[in-house]
């Protein structure tokens, strides 16, 4: 079992739907990322949070230490949007690896 | 400020082959990872270097190897390449004791024939 679980792993939506992407990890970490892959590889990182709730632009993401889960949300999803999201757990104490999840692909439609 | 730069871009080998693949951190950036991503699959970490010595490694064989230089680039090397090996290989840096994400590279996609 991965230690760090996504769901679900294919969405499509329509233009202007809210979208959640759920993490839910077995180890206890730092912190934990979300990142965007777009297609040829290039990851962007979105946040890294490690209690509470971040916001940047249309982009919410939420995490419950005690019940191991962080949630993505886009607002007002648009085409652009579409991509791989990916959650990653930093364990923190000097260890940069990141453990991933398997990702998520997203699809906006028009 | 350039990012994280790695090259090359793409590469194509043949099984029993070697292969070096390079990346640049970011600027006033001084550990470097090393990931391994298959098709369809999230990535997997290889191992991490800081202070010119590899610090942290995941479950990869010793074919699988690295270095970091004096200017804080880095080096990942494999040898007797498999079939398995075809990946995009992703470089990932950050400043030790900073706060801040890390930032990575746009990978280089490894082809084995």
């Amino acid at each position: 079992k991965n230690e760090v679980e996504q769901s679900p792993q294919n969405l499509t939506a329509q233009e202007g739907e809210f979208i959640t992407i759920n993490c839910s990890y077995s180890v206890g970490i730092s912190a934990l990322h979300w990142l965007q892959q777009h297609p040829g590889g290039g990851i962007v990182s979105l946040f890294m949070l490690s209690s509470g709730k971040k916001k940047h632009g249309r982009l919410i993401a939420t995490i419950n230490i005690q019940e191991k889960h962080s949630s993505l949300h886009i607002t007002a999803s648009h085409p652009r949007d579409s991509a791989v999201y990916i959650c990653a757990a930093f364990l923190g104490g000097g260890a940069d690896g990141l453990t991933f999840g398997k990702g998520t692909h997203l699809i906006i439609q028009p | 400020d350039a990012g994280v730069t790695q090259s090359p871009t793409h590469l194509i080998k043949t099984r029993g082959q070697q292969v070096t693949l390079r990346c640049s951190p970011k600027s006033g950036h001084d550990t470097v990872s090393w990931y391994q991503q298959a098709l369809g699959q999230g990535p997997q970490f290889i191992f991490q270097y800081y202070e010119e010595e590899e610090r942290q490694r995941g479950n990869f064989p010793d074919r699988f190897s690295g270095h970091q230089f004096p200017n804080y680039s880095s080096e990942l090397n494999v040898n007797a390449l498999l079939l398995g090996d075809s990946a995009l290989y992703l470089c990932a840096s950050r400043k030790v004791g900073s706060n801040q994400p890390q930032h990575f590279g746009d990978g280089t996609r490894l082809s084995i024939l």
